[in-house]
């Protein structure tokens, strides 16, 4: 398993804003995936962090709006940029690996106002 | 795409059984993973099936049959403890895509 650590764990930022979610793992990963969760609902996958490249993102989420940066094996960040109160959710960082396994960091979750 | 439908809620009683569905619509995936959430944190991954079956961890056992493209979560001997919310997952193509949830109320 991995120890995932996410900064910073909750914030309210006013519309418009951009808010920079950090994302750090004990171990080098090759997987790392970025998902929202609304409270109440499942998980909605964002992007696939990849290492040296661009993410991969999930049909309706844009480079322009979730920006990602993965310089290396155990570090990644999501920007939230323009926000709008429909922003407002709980943010989760994960790692997977080929055995099937997910491990997951604590989350951020985020006010809009 | 992939779609994953679970029954959004379950109710049973202290050191009862219960089984937790999933069904699927995917065009082929790796396995199929369940979670555990409880309310306020993040999701703890209880199981992976890579095979058709059953896979025994403890209290929790899960099934996958490819063929009927369903898989379910069974636990045993419930706890308080296990209130919680509930997610199936489709690994595919080095991603993973989460069912709609079930969350289980265990009473005493």
């Amino acid at each position: 398993s991995a120890v995932i650590s996410q900064k910073p764990s909750r914030d309210i930022c006013q519309r418009g804003t951009s808010l920079t979610i950090q994302c750090q793992v004990d171990s080098q990963v090759t997987m790392m995936f970025w998902y929202r969760q609304q409270p109440g609902q499942s998980l909605t996958l964002i992007a696939t962090a990849n290492q040296g490249s661009e993410a991969t993102y999930e049909s309706g989420f844009v480079i322009d709006k979730f920006p990602i940066s993965r310089p290396n094996l155990t570090f990644s960040t999501l920007t939230v940029s323009n926000m709008s109160p429909e922003d407002s959710s709980i943010y989760l960082c994960s790692v997977g690996d080929p055995r099937g396994e997910q491990f997951f960091g604590p989350g951020t979750r985020l006010t809009v106002l | 795409g992939q779609s994953l439908e679970q029954p959004s809620e379950v109710t049973a009683v202290e050191g009862a059984i219960v089984q937790i569905n999933c069904t699927y619509q995917t065009s082929g995936f790796y396995g199929l993973s369940w979670y555990q959430q409880h309310d306020g944190g993040a999701p703890t991954f209880l199981s992976y099936n890579a095979l058709d079956g059953l896979e025994e961890t403890g209290r929790f056992s899960s099934f996958l049959s490819r063929s009927d493209s369903y898989g379910y979560l069974l636990l045993q001997e419930l706890q308080m403890k296990d209130s919680a919310s509930y997610f199936c997952a489709i690994y595919n193509f080095n991603k993973f895509y989460f069912g709609s949830g079930t969350k289980l109320n265990v009473k005493p």
